[in-house]
């Protein structure tokens, strides 16, 4: 059964700091993985999409990585801001189902 | 721009009643999931459908039923509601025929049981 960690469960950070989201799963039959975030009580922002034969893909100021064989991702955030603020969650598409981690709740201080 | 709608952001309803949660997607996917997310617990599969009128259970099924008669629509039933499926609801939908593409989320129905 496929199963998705994260880490760290919570990051406090001053603003300009660059940081690393940590994402491992545990089965690498995986088509995909997707990295998202969700603002309290709002539903899902996809932000990042890596198909399993990529190794990494960027936007803006985000970078994600992935290594399918180790069982890996990280999301990576350059000069953080305040507005950054919110819980990240990764998810992996698996024989048809997204199954996701628990998240990350970051939150990026003035 | 693609859209996945749940009719309601939030829900209140009474211990007992029966509870449709209602998730359309026009971008002709033939998956489409429903979750709950509860704190400490992250999201959970209730459901999740790759056809019209298939349906597969997920990890935490119970107390719930699901209904997909059109491709675009997949509804969530609670069919007696009560106190501990107050959560956040959430509808997602993927293309099928392309596996490594991007699953897309609605907004989310929060829903109070009291």
């Amino acid at each position: 059964k496929q199963e998705v960690t994260q880490i760290p469960a919570a990051l406090s950070v001053p603003e300009g700091e660059n940081l690393v989201l940590n994402c491992s799963f545990t089965d690498s039959a995986i088509y995909n993985l997707q990295w998202f975030r969700q603002d309290p009580g709002k539903g899902l922002t996809s932000l990042l999409l890596i198909q399993s034969s990529q190794r990494e893909q960027t936007s803006g100021r985000l970078n994600a990585s992935l290594d399918k064989s180790s069982g890996r991702s990280t999301l990576y955030i350059a000069a953080s801001q305040p507005g950054d603020s919110a819980t990240y969650l990764c998810a992996v598409t698996s024989y048809d189902k997204v199954i996701f981690g628990p998240g990350t709740s970051l939150s990026v201080i003035p | 721009d693609v859209k996945v709608t749940q009719s309601s952001r939030y829900l209140v309803k009474r211990t007992g009643e029966k509870v449709f949660l209602e998730c359309v997607q026009d971008m002709d996917h033939e998956n489409m999931f429903w979750y709950r997310q509860d704190p400490g617990l992250g999201l959970r599969l209730i459901y999740f459908s790759y056809d019209v009128k298939m349906k597969e259970k997920g990890d935490i099924p119970e107390g719930y039923s699901v209904s997909r008669e059109k491709k675009e629509r997949f509804s969530l039933i609670l069919e007696s509601a009560s106190t501990n499926q107050t959560s956040m609801y959430l509808c997602a939908s993927s293309d099928a025929k392309n596996r490594a593409g991007e699953a897309f989320f609605g907004q989310g129905t929060r829903l109070t049981v009291v």
